[in-house]
């Protein structure tokens, strides 16, 4: 592993399907974030982690659940999705909580709901 | 609210300079980032501004105005490889990151 990786990269889900994201990353990176892109916006925070242990809501937390047990993991769920959750989601990464430092992503996964 | 507005869409010729202009309001600034976006890739870092003035780094460089909540990003001798949407991102108050909904630049031979 190099950087931060995410899997799976594409996903179509059932509406009301249970599902996770995943995030890992080795360059031992207190900050993580997850982010959602989508045409016409821009990248909308999810729900963030400063440090192991520890996480916030961002923007647009609703239907979205987030752990950070250790350093290197930081994954998404969606517990029920819903249409409205389809966009590219992307995980990233920065050495010091509030991103006052360059920012790392993963290469997303593209998510399609029906 | 918070908000950040840059172009949606802008065209250039190859071996031109050009400008992606970048206004901000937000609560507070903790300094501004600019990114490059490939299509169906990840956004990767390009600058950081939080003091006025320009930051050159090669064929880019960045402008900041805080009085003004304006940025700017400067490609020049431009390559088609530059072809991509350029993300400016505002470090609030809260040291959260607002987003600006990126501008496509499309590069011509």
């Amino acid at each position: 592993i190099a950087g931060i990786t995410q899997a799976p990269t594409s996903q179509i889900l059932a509406a009301g399907r249970r599902m996770t994201l995943r995030c890992t990353q080795d360059m031992r990176h207190n900050a993580m974030y997850w982010y959602r892109q989508d045409l016409g916006l821009g990248l909308r925070l999810i729900h963030y982690s400063n440090t192991a242990g520890t996480t916030g809501k961002g923007e647009v937390p609703d239907g979205y659940s987030v752990s950070r047990a250790n350093t290197d993991d930081f994954p998404l769920t969606l517990a029920s999705a819903v249409p409205s959750q389809t966009s590219v989601y992307f995980c990233a990464s920065s050495d010091s909580g509030g991103m006052a430092t360059e920012a790392f992503f993963g290469q997303g996964t593209r998510l399609t709901v029906v | 609210g918070q908000n950040i507005d840059q172009p949606t869409e802008m065209t250039a010729t190859e071996g031109a300079i050009v400008q992606i202009n970048c206004t901000y309001q937000t609560s507070g600034f903790n300094g501004l980032f600019w990114y490059q976006q490939h299509a169906g890739e990840a956004p990767t870092f390009l600058s950081y501004n939080v003091l006025d003035g320009l930051e050159e780094k090669g064929r880019f460089s960045s402008f900041l105005s805080r009085s003004k909540g304006y940025s700017y990003l400067l490609l020049k001798e431009l390559q088609m490889k530059d072809s991509a949407s350029y993300l400016c991102a505002v470090l609030d108050s809260n040291y959260q990151l607002i987003w600006g909904a990126g501008t496509k630049l499309i590069i011509k031979p």
